[in-house]
């Protein structure tokens, strides 16, 4: 069954310092994987999105590895800021004829306190 | 662009009421889905369309649920009738077409919040 899952599922941590999130997969045929990011109250923007050939995309504070072999991605955010408080959700597509078939990981809910 | 445009930003309804959402994708998107999103089930894809037509409907849960797209800038969800479970934040997205159809980002709108009593 294809499944994602994150951890951790809440995360609070100090206006300044670093964190790492967890996404591991189950998906197969894997096609690509994204990272969302979702304020409260909005719809998810997306932050990366990384094929089977890539293992590291970053977007300013933010970089997300993939290891394809153990099915695993992280999120890392550098020097967090309060703005950064959000859920981080992983999606991960499984190739199908036409459209890719999207599995969505129910999210990290992250708190940044100053 | 203004993104993706939903409306109404919040509905509260009797439960067997019909209620209909709609969405303006960005112009010059060939993708349009549909997505619940509940605390429980976190984000789930309902439908979406290619150029107006219906490519996969398998996660609408049941008939009460139907969605039209009649034209490239304008769609529909329409749940009939309603039932207290259908509360979630209801989201529309769109992409554009890509060759290889597999780095398109998929633009969010800012939701719908149902509330059926």
């Amino acid at each position: 069954k294809n499944q994602v899952e994150q951890s951790p599922q809440s995360l609070i941590i100090l206006e300044g310092k670093n964190c790492t999130l967890q996404c591991n997969y189950t998906v197969s045929p894997f096609s690509n994987l994204r990272w969302y990011k979702q304020d409260t109250g909005r719809g998810p923007v997306s932050l990366t999105i990384m094929t089977f050939s890539e293992n590291t995309k970053s977007n300013g504070r933010y970089t997300a590895t993939l290891d394809a072999d153990t099915k695993q991605s992280s999120l890392h955010i550098t020097a967090s800021q309060l703005s950064d408080s959000a859920s981080y959700i992983c999606v991960v597509s499984a190739k199908d004829t036409g459209f890719q078939k999207l599995v969505f990981g129910t999210g990290t809910r992250l708190l940044v306190s100053p | 662009d203004a993104g993706v445009i939903q409306s109404p930003r919040h509905e509260v309804t009797e439960m067997g009421q019909e209620v209909t959402l709609r969405c303006k994708p960005i112009s010059g998107h060939d993708y349009l889905f549909w997505y619940r999103q509940t605390m429980m089930r976190g984000l789930e894809l309902l439908i979406y369309f290619n150029n107006n037509v219906p490519i996969d409907d398998s996660g609408m849960p049941e008939d009460r649920f139907s969605a039209k797209m009649p034209n490239a800038s304008f769609s529909t969800l329409k749940i009939q009738p309603s039932e207290p479970r259908d509360s979630a934040v209801y989201f529309c997205a769109s992409s554009q077409d890509s060759a290889s159809g597999s780095r398109e980002t998929q633009y969010f709108g800012p939701g719908t919040r149902l509330l059926v009593l």
